[in-house]
């Protein structure tokens, strides 16, 4: 079974500066799909960004970048210039390509809650 | 439009009660989810369609019973819950098949208090 793990339960970081969140993931397989999302207090999740295994580019949308080294099975989000709203709780998730009847689902991490300070 | 849309956004109920939420998207999303969610912790799947059909059930008890009446459309009937499965209700909505790497569209949720 495929676990993901956020070792970070909160973190914090000044207004305009960098703040990276941490998330490792655990697979046998060797082609999924890996996201971050974002859940502000207005509940919805929001897709932050993704990366494909198969791919050895980083992912980048805008200020939001991810590391991404396969064989550590990492997969960390680097946020630049932070913004107030940025504040939010940020959980990594985990999808195995098509196939089966597994497919379809999202395995999350445990969520890092993160506050931006003015 | 780019959004899945749940109603109603909060619901009280008693524990003999019947309700239903409901899930809509206009996408032409071929995959719909069901999520539980408990305050800070991360959602927790309940049940997958895939072109209509249940593909995952993750052994949710009985008293939650979802419906797929179309492709864009999303049921959860609720009948005789109890207080711990007062929670933050998600659907989500994906392209079907192999497009997994277009990660879900989720909606704002329910937040259901069983009382």
């Amino acid at each position: 079974a495929q676990t993901v793990t956020q070792s970070q339960p909160e973190m914090s970081v000044q207004e305009a500066e960098t703040v990276t969140l941490s998330c490792t993931y655990d697979t046998s397989e060797s082609d999924y799909y890996l996201f971050w999302y974002k859940q502000p207090p207005s509940r919805q999740m929001i897709l932050v960004i993704r990366q494909e295994a198969y791919k050895q580019q980083n992912a980048t949308e805008n200020r939001f970048s991810v590391n991404f080294q396969k064989a550590a099975k990492s997969f960390s989000l680097k946020i630049s210039d932070s913004q107030l709203g940025d504040a939010a709780m940020y959980f990594c998730a985990y999808r195995r390509r098509a196939g089966g009847t597994s497919y379809g689902k999202l395995t999350f991490g445990q969520g890092t809650i993160l506050t931006v300070h003015p | 439009d780019t959004e899945v849309t749940q109603t109603p956004k909060h619901l009280v109920m008693g524990m003999t009660n019947k309700k239903s939420l409901k899930c809509e998207q206009h996408m032409g999303h071929r995959a719909m989810y069901w999520y539980k969610q408990k305050a800070k912790k991360p959602p927790e799947l309940m049940f997958v369609y895939s072109y209509e059909k249940l593909s995952i059930n993750e052994s949710v008890p009985s008293r939650f019973s979802p419906e797929c009446p179309n492709s864009s459309l999303l049921n959860l009937h609720l009948h005789a819950l109890q207080p711990e499965d007062s929670a933050l209700y998600l659907c989500a909505s994906s392209q079907g098949g192999g497009h997994g790497n277009y990660g879900y569209t989720f909606g704002s949720g329910t937040r259901l208090t069983v009382v």
